[in-house]
């Protein structure tokens, strides 16, 4: 089945951790997004990727970073200076960025901070 | 800046009645406008995208519709059902395209047997 996996789906962090969230996708997309969901809030974006060794910063990417060295894999770093990432973190691909598509979700991976 | 406002932000309504759910925009300069459907813990499934140059979208029971010189899209559900029940994002893309977009809060629907 092709799709979009996120990893762990529950991931909790102490004060003062960085942890890495996974996304993968097998549907040979070129364009990959990471967005942050806070409860009754819409999407954030918090980077974007349009291309393999390329990515641009969202519009909340302070204490976040990404790397995106192979076209399926697109994981998201939170560090120690997101001061408040409690938060549902959704990855999504799309065909060819630039373009209009569809975006195709993940399942999400919902980060605690202990 | 785009602002997306979608209201209000929660509807119950019994089971078989069609209803219609809003979405404004603040930039007439969209790409495309897209509607997904979040059910709770999961991510999002687009149900159907409208292109800047269309009017409206079907899909089964769904149809949505786009005036952009309004800033207005709504998505119809025809013979509402419980599985039905989820919260209905609306998002537009961006003008300098990159597919990023700019989303609404949602309206959490409820659909009572």
């Amino acid at each position: 089945d092709g799709g979009i996996t996120q990893s762990p789906k529950y991931l909790f962090r102490k004060e003062g951790q960085n942890v890495t969230l996974s996304c993968e996708q097998n549907l040979n997309h070129d364009a990959m997004y990471w967005y942050r969901q806070d409860p009754g809030q819409g999407l954030r974006l918090i980077y974007y990727s349009q291309i393999v060794n390329d990515f641009q910063k969202g519009d909340i990417a302070e204490g976040y970073s990404v790397s995106r060295e192979k076209k399926e894999s697109f994981p998201l770093t939170v560090t120690s200076a997101q001061k408040n990432p409690t938060a549902f973190y959704l990855c999504a691909s799309s065909r060819v960025a630039g373009v209009s598509d569809t975006q195709y979700f993940g399942p999400g991976t919902r980060l605690t901070v202990l | 800046k785009q602002e997306v406002t979608q209201i209000p932000a929660a509807l119950s309504v019994p089971e078989g009645e069609n209803l219609v759910l809003n979405c404004s925009f603040t930039d007439s300069a969209i790409y495309n406008l897209q509607w997904f459907r979040q059910d709770p813990g999961k991510g999002l499934t687009s149900l159907l995208l409208i292109q800047s140059s269309q009017r409206e979208q079907t899909s089964g029971r769904l149809n949505a519709s786009l005036d952009k010189s309004s800033g207005r899209s709504t998505l119809y559900i025809a013979a509402s059902q419980p599985g039905d029940s989820a919260t209905y994002l609306c998002a537009v893309s961006r003008p300098g395209a990159n597919s990023k977009l700019t989303f609404g809060k949602g309206i959490t629907l409820s659909v009572r047997p």
